[in-house]
């Protein structure tokens, strides 16, 4: 079993769909990211958080620590929101160097 | 524009032959890192840097060396390239202190070795 686990892998939705998209570990962790990669490749840093929740725009990321669970939601989607978002996890015995543990992605395809 | 650069951003080589990937970072950031990218896996981490000078291996070194050339460089090179080598690589920096640890990537090198 992975130690980070995003469901679902595959998720077409139409434009101005809410969406969420889970992230699920089974270890203990210092701080939760969640990136976004474009369809060219391209990974930018969305969120990172060790409890709570954080908002930008129509982005919102939540954890629940004792849950060991954390959810991307995206309001009123757009076609632009198209890309692969990963969640990855920073081990506590490493934070400052951020040796992350990442999930193999979600795809999101936002048809207009 | 600040951030990561890393270069080339497409090689082919053959098995055997050896190169080198480029990355500076113009943020004064202490950390850095070097990861590839597998189709149906993570991110996996190869080497990293937590400050210029030192350097640790992370979960995939095999085949791999790298160089903190100063604060701002940290290159990574393959010896003698084999085909399991074909991946994309990502290099990206962090700040390196604790609550600051965004990482910021480059935008990728694609591998392929024949």
């Amino acid at each position: 079993k992975n130690e980070v686990e995003q469901s679902p892998q595959n998720l077409t939705a139409q434009e101005g769909e809410f969406i969420t998209i889970n992230c699920s570990y089974s270890v203990g962790i210092s701080a939760l990211h969640w990136l976004q990669q474009h369809p060219g490749g391209g990974i930018v840093s969305l969120f990172m958080l060790s409890s709570g929740k954080k908002k930008h725009g129509r982005l919102i990321a939540t954890i629940n620590i004792q849950e060991k669970h954390s959810s991307l939601h995206i309001t009123a989607s757009h076609p632009r929101d198209s890309a692969v978002y990963i969640c990855a996890v920073s081990n506590p015995l490493n934070f400052g160097n951020e040796k992350l543990t990442f999930g193999t992605g979600t795809r999101l395809t936002i048809i207009p | 524009n600040a951030g990561v650069t890393q270069t080339p951003k497409f090689q082919v080589l053959k098995t055997g032959q050896s190169m080198t990937l480029q990355c500076a970072q113009d943020m004064n950031h202490n950390s850095m890192y070097w990861y590839r990218q597998d189709p149906g896996m993570g991110l996996r981490l190869i080497y990293y840097s937590a400050s210029e000078g030192t350097t640790d291996k992370g979960e995939v070194p095999n085949g791999y060396n790298v160089s903190r050339l100063n604060k701002r460089e940290f290159s990574l090179r393959l010896e003698s390239a084999a085909p399991s080598q074909t991946s994309v690589y990502f290099c990206a920096s962090s700040a390196g202190v604790a609550g600051a640890n965004v990482l910021t990537f480059g935008a990728g090198s694609r591998l392929t070795v024949l």
